[in-house]
């Protein structure tokens, strides 16, 4: 089955203690974001990759840092998180080219305090 | 990054349709979506529409594209109370984006 699967799905901190939020996909896609979704606002692009070792930033990327050592995992990174990067957060990946669905993960409820 | 907008409450009655309204920026969009998102769960893509056409028709579903004035509708006919959730228009801006609107929380009330 073809899916995009972050871990964990809920996660509360405390300001200052880094982690990692991880995000894997089977579909052999080039293409993979991080976004975040806030009341009101909508979805905002975090961060993005265009392939392995190909990264940049999006929207929103201050406070996150993101690697892509391989095609099937882009963890996103938070090295000393804030209570405004409590936050819901989504992996998306997708194949490219014209039409192409983009494909995006049950998404991390992230709480910082 | 382009503007999507779109109104964020909606309230419909059980059996009456529902008509999500959206508009966007960019006039070069290839593709417009709507996604789907219910209570605790992630993202469900509905449906697309490519830019070369006007409306699209799947089942209760009818998406309406007016370029011209870039907007973009969902229409859900026979609204159910399963349809309550939020939904997102999103314009593809690139293989590796797409812009999203606020979202409009949908309530279906008996």
């Amino acid at each position: 089955e073809a899916q995009v699967t972050q871990n964990p799905r809920y996660l509360i901190t405390v300001t200052g203690k880094k982690l990692t939020v991880t995000c894997s996909q089977n579909m052999n896609h080039e293409y993979m974001s991080w976004y975040r979704q806030d009341p009101g606002l909508g979805l905002r692009q975090i961060y993005y990759s265009m392939n392995v070792e190909v990264t940049d930033k999006g929207d929103v990327p201050e406070g996150y840092k993101v690697s892509r050592k391989e095609k099937r995992n882009f963890p996103l990174i938070l090295e000393s998180p804030s209570p405004n990067q409590t936050s819901l957060y989504f992996c998306a990946s997708s194949g490219g080219g014209e039409g192409t669905e983009a494909f995006f993960g049950q998404g991390t409820r992230l709480t910082v305090v | 990054g382009e503007d999507v907008e779109q109104s964020l409450f909606l309230s419909v009655r059980e059996g009456d349709s529902s008509v999500i309204n959206c508009t966007y920026t960019d006039s070069s969009s290839t593709y417009l979506y709507w996604y789907k998102q219910e209570p605790g769960a992630g993202l469900q893509l509905l449906t697309y529409i490519f830019s070369n056409m006007d409306m699209k028709q799947d089942q209760r579903l009818t998406v309406l594209l007016n370029k011209k004035d870039k907007h973009l509708s969902l229409r859900i006919a026979d609204t159910q109370t399963g349809d309550s959730a939020i939904y997102f228009c999103a314009e593809r801006e690139n293989d590796y984006k797409l812009s999203f609107g606020a979202g409009t929380t949908v309530t279906v009330r008996a």
